[in-house]
């Protein structure tokens, strides 16, 4: 099993529409949860960050994460033709002090059509 | 608002060559990192660099790599000897060692090394 799975899509969904993006992960010693967002030959740009289970909101954009499950998602409201772009989650087993290796999903394409 | 830099953007070289590839990090940020990405693969953790000297390095991250920081700003990448298959995405990263928080890690935009 691959510690962290993510669908690879590609995703398309038209302007306005509310977008799920999700990963699975299999260890458990994972405590910090991120979503970048990379644009086809750039370097990803960070988007969000948790550490807990539950919701974080970031305007259009919450993260969720279950760690009872193993399972995070990333939700994009009213989405637009600039979300088109590659959406990578990434995680960590150190949350303060630096030096954390992320270990990223494969990535989800997303298409927002006009 | 301050960013991670990277030169080149793009190097091709003969296989067997050494490359360098450079990145200049967040200027207040203690922590550097090394990724690559294969093209079409995922993003790949190569080795992490604190307080001059490497903190955790992948199994990736063979003899034929080094890091290095020569200056007070620049932080290097070098394969000493280039073989097909390091033809990737490399990107540096930076962030702050920040404790008790998140210690959120900024990427530089890349330089996509070709090897032939």
């Amino acid at each position: 099993q691959k510690e962290v799975e993510q669908d690879p899509g590609p995703l398309s969904v038209p302007e306005g529409a509310i977008v799920s993006l999700n990963c699975t992960y299999s260890n458990s010693a994972f405590q910090y949860f991120m979503w970048y967002r990379q644009y086809s030959r750039k370097g990803p740009e960070l988007l969000m960050y948790t550490y807990s289970s539950g919701n974080k909101e970031d305007g259009r954009f919450t993260a969720q994460v279950d760690k009872s499950s193993k399972y995070i998602s990333l939700f994009i409201r009213d989405s637009q033709p600039s979300d088109s772009a590659t959406y990578l989650c990434a995680m960590s087993d150190i949350l303060t002090g630096g030096g954390n290796k992320l270990t990223f999903g494969t990535g989800t394409q997303l298409k927002v059509e006009l | 608002e301050p960013e991670v830099t990277q030169t080149p953007s793009h190097q091709v070289t003969q296989m067997g060559q050494e490359v360098i590839l450079r990145c200049v990090p967040i200027s207040n940020h203690l922590y550097f990192y090394w990724y690559r990405q294969i093209l079409g693969q995922k993003v790949e953790f190569l080795v992490s660099f604190y307080n001059n000297e490497i903190s955790e390095k992948s199994e990736i991250f063979d003899d034929q790599f080094s890091v290095e920081r020569p200056d007070g700003s620049n932080f290097t990448l070098k394969i000493r000897s280039t073989k097909l298959e390091d033809s990737a995405m490399y990107f540096c990263a930076s962030s702050e060692a920040k404790q008790g928080g998140a210690d959120t890690q900024y990427f530089g935009p890349g330089t996509r090394l070709t090897v032939l």
